[in-house]
């Protein structure tokens, strides 16, 4: 089975602090999310990554930023905190472009105050 | 513009059938997908239609119409374990992308 791992399932932090995020995958998959999910709007993609260091901006980049040095970690980074970024988010891993299934992870819950 | 709308909740009694209809308009398809979340639990994949017609996966089903941008999810013989979310989404063209609905909060009561 197919294995997405998030660091942390719930985070508090204030306004202002970076935040970093970070997510595993064990099956030498190609193409890695980060998706953002509230209420009423579903799941926003914030960025992808389809290969090593390769990364693109998805539908709502902004305030964040990624990074991708190994095939298998995929971190999502909050330079600065602000509170209208307390959500839910989730990493994703799929096969290859194109093909196939996304599988997530559990979920970072963050909170900013 | 890129949407895709569902229900926002449905409600159905436990043994019946429930059907989850999805509308979309995206800049490009390459395949419909279900998936099923639990409350504070991850996504999990139910389905794939990338032709017209319907897939069947045991109590599951999901019929896709291009034409008509519109997929549904039929339940069958519903259980309480169903009571979740549904998420609706579409695979765009360039196969990096995938865009989702709002999902529907489905309750089955007994």
């Amino acid at each position: 089975d197919v294995k997405v791992t998030q660091s942390s399932r719930y985070l508090v932090k204030r306004t202002g602090e970076k935040v970093f995020l970070e997510c595993v995958q064990d099956m030498d998959h190609e193409n890695m999310f980060w998706y953002r999910q509230d209420p009423g709007l579903g799941l926003r993609l914030i960025y992808f990554s389809y290969d090593v260091k390769m990364k693109e901006k998805g539908d709502i980049p902004e305030g964040y930023s990624v990074s991708r040095e190994k095939k298998e970690r995929f971190s999502l980074i909050l330079e600065s905190a602000s509170t209208n970024q307390t959500s839910m988010y989730l990493c994703a891993s799929r096969r290859l472009a194109g093909i196939g299934e996304l599988f997530f992870g559990e979920g970072s819950r963050l909170t900013v105050l | 513009g890129q949407n895709i709308d569902q229900p926002t909740e449905m409600t159905a009694t436990e043994g019946a059938i429930v059907q989850i209809n999805c509308t979309y308009q995206t800049s490009g398809f390459n395949g419909l997908f279900w998936y099923q979340q639990h409350a504070g639990e991850a996504p999990t994949f139910l389905s794939y239609n990338v032709l017209d017609g319907l897939e069947e996966k045991g109590r599951f089903s999901s019929f896709l119409s291009r034409s008509k941008g519109y997929s549904y999810l039929l339940l069958k013989e519903l259980q309480m374990k169903d009571s979740a979310s549904y998420l609706c989404a579409v695979g765009n063209t360039g196969g990096f992308k995938t865009i989702f609905g709002a999902g529907t909060r489905l309750f089955v009561k007994a």
